[in-house]
């Protein structure tokens, strides 16, 4: 089965820093990656995804990279701010999964002023 | 921008009640998810469905079942609500029949049973 691994669990910077979030996954037949955003209470926003012949795409401040050969995607975050603050899932569609998602436990980010 | 609406965002209910959790999205996507999300476990695959009345169970279906009647609309029932059963739970939609599509969420619905 599909595992998804995100380190750290627990981040805090303060603002304007650049940080990067890891997530890492067992099997490398996967069809796409998914990086999303979690507001305390709320539901998920997503924020980039990534298709599996794809290396890396960009939103704004974010960009997010795939190397399905090691099992490892990047989210890179260019001068944080305090309304970053959140956690911050990956999920990988593929492998015996089929549909569905297989979710990390996140990365909860606390960016200070 | 992809709307996915649960109806009720808060609900408490007593411990052998029937629940019904509605979800429903207005951007005519064929697949449909329901998810749990507990403290430290993470979010867990209750069900999907990939068409009309087609289902197919995730990771704990056991005390869940489904309905999809309508292209738009998922339904997730707990046919008799227990303890174990707190817990929010997310509804997810995404296009396409391949395994491409991208995934949007609702707002979740907190269901406290007593």
């Amino acid at each position: 089965k599909q595992e998804v691994t995100q380190i750290p669990a627990a981040l805090s910077v303060p603002e304007g820093e650049n940080l990067v979030l890891n997530c890492s996954f067992t099997d490398s037949a996967i069809y796409n990656l998914q990086w999303f955003r979690q507001d305390p209470g709320k539901g998920l926003t997503s924020l980039l995804l990534i298709q599996s012949s794809q290396r890396e795409q960009t939103s704004g401040r974010l960009n997010a990279s795939l190397d399905k050969s090691s099992g490892r995607s990047t989210l890179y975050i260019a001068a944080s701010q305090p309304g970053d603050s959140a956690t911050y899932l990956c999920a990988v569609r593929g492998g015996d999964s089929g549909y569905a998602l297989n979710f990390g436990k996140g990365t909860s980010l606390l960016v200070t002023p | 921008d992809v709307k996915v609406t649960q109806s009720s965002r808060y609900l408490v209910k007593r411990t052998g009640e029937k629940v019904f959790l509605e979800c429903v999205q207005d951007m005519d996507h064929e697949n449909m998810f329901w998810y749990r999300q507990d403290p430290g476990l993470g979010l867990r695959l209750i069900y999907f469905s990939y068409d009309v009345k087609m289902k197919e169970k995730g990771d704990i279906p056991e005390g869940y079942s489904v309905s999809r009647e309508k292209k738009e609309r998922f339904s997730l029932i707990l046919e008799s609500a227990s303890t174990n059963q707190t817990s929010m739970y997310l509804c997810a939609s995404s296009f396409g029949t391949g395994n491409t599509g991208e995934l949007f969420f609702g707002e979740g619905s907190r269901l406290t049973v007593l």
